[in-house]
C-alpha cells in the first residue's frame, strides 16, 4: 500500500522568508495530492492540491510541484506571514483508494 | 453546495461510559464518509470509512465502531470508553473516489 513520509517535522521561518515541506511517496500509482493546513485546534482545510498530469500549481503565495520520476511533491509558501503559522498535512491516493497522510509538518512563522 | 456538520464539539465523559458522535453531510448523494482520531499534536488515523449505507470498513482494532444508517449519516460509538480514546475526532467526506477531503468542526473528546 501506498506510504507517505514528510519532512521536516518542525519548520520556523522568519516573516517574509519561504518555508518549503517535502513529501515522498511509494505508490507510483497514486495520482492526486492535496495539502492540508491545520491551525490550533481547528479541522484540516484544503489550501492546494495537485494531480499527476501535472507538474506545478500555484494559488497566490501557495505553490505545489510534483515530481513522479522520484516521487515527490513539495508544498512552497512565499512571503510567510504569522498567520501561516499551523500543521501542515500533506496526502496521497490512487483512485478508488483512500488518502494516506503524511506525519504533519508544524510551520511557526517569526514576527 | 456541500456542507458537513459534526456534534458535539466538545465532550467530556467517564471512562466507561458510552459514546455517540453524529456526522450528516448535506448537498450531495452517495459521498464516502471517514472517521479520523488525532491525538494531541500528532497526525490524522483513519479509524473508519464507508462507501454506501451499511458498508463499513475498520482500519483500526478498537473499543469503537461506525454505522450508517442512512446515505448522509454516520455515526461513531462505544459502549464504553477507556482514557485512551480521548483525542479530537473527524468525520470527512468526499465525492466517491475522487477530490479531496472536506473534513467536519470536530469532536474533542476528554475521558476522565
Amino acid at each position: 500500500g501506498e506510504n507517505v513520509e514528510q519532512h521536516p517535522s518542525t519548520l520556523s521561518v522568519q516573516e517574509g522568508d519561504s518555508a518549503v515541506i517535502k513529501c515522498t511517496y511509494s505508490d507510483s500509482a497514486s495520482n492526486y495530492f492535496p495539502w492540508y493546513k491545520q491551525e490550533l485546534g481547528k479541522r484540516p482545510q484544503l489550501i492546494i492540491d495537485i494531480r499527476s498530469n501535472v507538474g506545478e500549481k500555484k494559488d497566490q503565495r501557495i505553490a505545489v510541484t510534483l515530481n513522479k520520476t522520484a516521487k515527490h511533491f513539495s508544498l512552497h509558501i512565499t512571503e510567510t506571514q504569522p498567520e501561516d503559522s499551523a500543521v501542515y498535512f500533506c496526502a496521497g491516493r490512487n483512485y478508488g483508494q483512500n488518502f494516506v497522510f503524511g506525519p504533519g509538518t508544524r510551520l511557526s512563522v517569526l514576527p | 453546495s456541500q456542507t458537513i456538520h459534526q456534534w458535539p464539539a466538545t465532550l467530556v465523559q467517564p471512562v466507561g461510559s458510552p459514546l455517540s458522535l453524529e456526522c450528516t453531510v448535506e448537498g450531495t448523494s452517495n459521498p464516502n464518509l471517514y472517521w479520523y482520531r488525532q491525538a494531541a499534536g500528532r497526525g490524522l488515523q483513519l479509524l473508519f470509512y464507508s462507501i454506501g449505507i451499511d458498508q463499513i470498513s475498520s482500519e483500526v482494532p478498537q473499543n469503537l465502531s461506525a454505522s450508517r444508517p442512512q446515505d448522509r449519516q454516520f455515526i461513531l460509538s462505544s459502549k464504553k470508553l477507556l482514557l485512551s480514546d480521548s483525542g479530537f475526532y473527524l468525520c470527512a467526506w468526499s465525492a466517491m473516489d475522487f477530490g479531496g477531503y472536506t473534513f467536519g468542526s470536530g469532536t474533542r473528546l476528554t475521558v476522565v
